[in-house]
């Protein structure tokens, strides 16, 4: 079986652009979550959805917004990009809302 | 605000020894679940331990969950050069449990 998987990879923009970060769960798993990491730092909570509701959001400004899709795929969007948003973006998907999260590969996000 | 912190946030250990690291949170945890990083790559899911005062054993790793289900350590023993990586222990929020908060890390450096 796939695992959770994000595209793209790696993404280069610069400040005051958006962007759109994407994610495809394990079939069959309901929840997805989306932390930020920092190099050096654990990830940061900043948003879960389970069957395309928002449960749970953390401390970041409304530039950031995601939605879930009927197939369970996701996307980040963040816009109004700053310096301090340079990060590796994770996409976690799991069963349901307290069980073990599966990460996918991350995107590469560098704003200059 | 609830923290989860770790300690030490380095070490660099000879092949063949012991290596441990300890996560405190600031608040109960209902839950606390532990997490491998390898340098370039994205977090992996190792254990959750749900009960106060669990102790559960992975061959050479032993996780505990303390009395109070504030703390919690990893315990590696006869570490090898395949154990380098990041190792974060992350909690959910009490206010949420969807929300998971994750630790500082402790990052593992094995001398063969």
């Amino acid at each position: 079986d796939a695992g959770v998987t994000q595209s793209p990879t790696h993404l280069i923009k610069t400040r005051g652009q958006h962007v759109t970060l994407r994610c495809s769960p394990i079939s069959g798993h309901k929840s997805v979550s989306w932390y930020q990491q920092v190099l050096g730092q654990g990830p940061q909570f900043i948003f879960q959805y389970y069957e395309k509701e928002e449960r749970g959001r953390g401390n970041f400004p409304d530039r950031f917004s995601a939605r879930q899709f009927p197939n369970y795929s996701s996307e980040l969007n963040v816009n109004a990009l700053l310096l301090g948003d340079s990060a590796l973006y994770l996409c976690a998907s799991s069963l349901g809302n307290y069980n073990e999260q599966f990460f996918g590969p991350g995107t590469r996000l560098t704003v200059l | 605000g609830q923290q989860v912190m770790q300690i030490p946030q380095y070490q660099h250990v000879q092949e063949g020894e012991d290596f441990t690291t300890y996560c405190n949170s600031s608040t109960t945890l209902s839950n606390i679940q532990w997490y491998k990083q390898r340098p370039g790559g994205h977090p992996v899911f190792l254990i959750q331990l749900v009960k106060s005062g669990e102790v559960k054993k992975q061959k050479r790793l032993t996780f505990q969950f303390g009395e109070a289900k504030k703390n919690s350590s990893l315990h590696i023993t006869a570490t090898q050069t395949t154990d380098v990586g990041t190792y974060f222990c992350a909690g959910p929020r009490l206010d949420s449990s969807y929300k998971l908060i994750f630790g500082s890390g402790t990052r593992l450096l094995v001398r063969p």
